[in-house]
């Protein structure tokens, strides 16, 4: 079975500086991973994702993820943050052969100007 | 907008009553899941069906039941409601999966009160 953990259940930044939002996965296969950002009121949306290949990968809104393996890592970073990026960011996990989407507490953001 | 559909967008009713919510995918997609978030339990996988079969179970109660129908829209329902029932409800489809992943993408989901 697959699981995610999100460190930090609230993080705040001020505007302007580097957003880093941190996932670790457990999976006894290959995983395929992503990042989900939640705006209130509003269901999630895509912000990146890894399947296979690059290990850095670039998502909306300038935010950009790194696959490490040998760390069991998945986290979420910007380098700088904007009040806009103000939501909730779920990380989850799947399989190449799963159908389960296994999904993180999800990490709360708050950009303080 | 993600293409899915969620009905309604709130919902307001009380405990022993039975309430329907209803989701349309993305044209195209044949999987269809439900989630519930609450504040206390975060995002909770309910269940999948995939092309009108129930594919996965997660921890749905025995009260709720879900369908999907011919033209793939789902329902899912919820009966004997209790107070604890209050939460939104997500949908989210994905494309048929022929290796078993896509994306998932999410309807704006429907809040569900229970006084």
């Amino acid at each position: 079975a697959q699981s995610v953990t999100q460190l930090g259940s609230h993080v705040s930044v001020s505007e302007g500086a580097l957003v880093l939002l941190r996932c670790n996965y457990s999976s006894s296969v290959p995983p395929y991973l992503f990042w989900y950002v939640q705006y209130p009121n509003q269901g999630l949306q895509l912000l990146l994702k890894y399947t296979t290949g690059a290990t850095l990968v670039k998502g909306i809104n300038g935010f950009e993820a790194e696959f490490k393996k040998s760390e069991t890592s998945f986290h979420l970073t910007k380098p700088s943050a904007h009040m806009s990026d103000a939501a909730e960011y779920f990380c989850a996990v799947t399989t190449n052969t799963g159908n389960q989407f296994y999904f993180g507490t999800g990490t709360s953001l708050t950009v303080i100007p | 907008d993600s293409g899915v559909t969620q009905t309604p967008k709130h919902l307001i009713t009380a405990t022993g009553q039975r309430v329907t919510l209803r989701c349309s995918p993305r044209s195209g997609d044949l999987s269809v899941y439900w989630y519930q978030q609450s504040l206390d339990q975060g995002l909770q996988f309910l269940i999948q069906y995939y092309n009108g079969e129930e594919r996965a179970k997660g921890n749905i109660l025995e009260r709720f039941s879900a369908q999907q129908f011919p033209d793939l829209h789902s329902e899912l329902n919820l009966s004997s409601l209790e107070l604890g029932d209050s939460a939104l409800y997500f949908c989210a489809s994905s494309v048929a999966p022929s290796h078993g992943f896509g994306e998932l993408f999410f309807g704006e989901g429907s809040r569900l009160t229970v006084l």
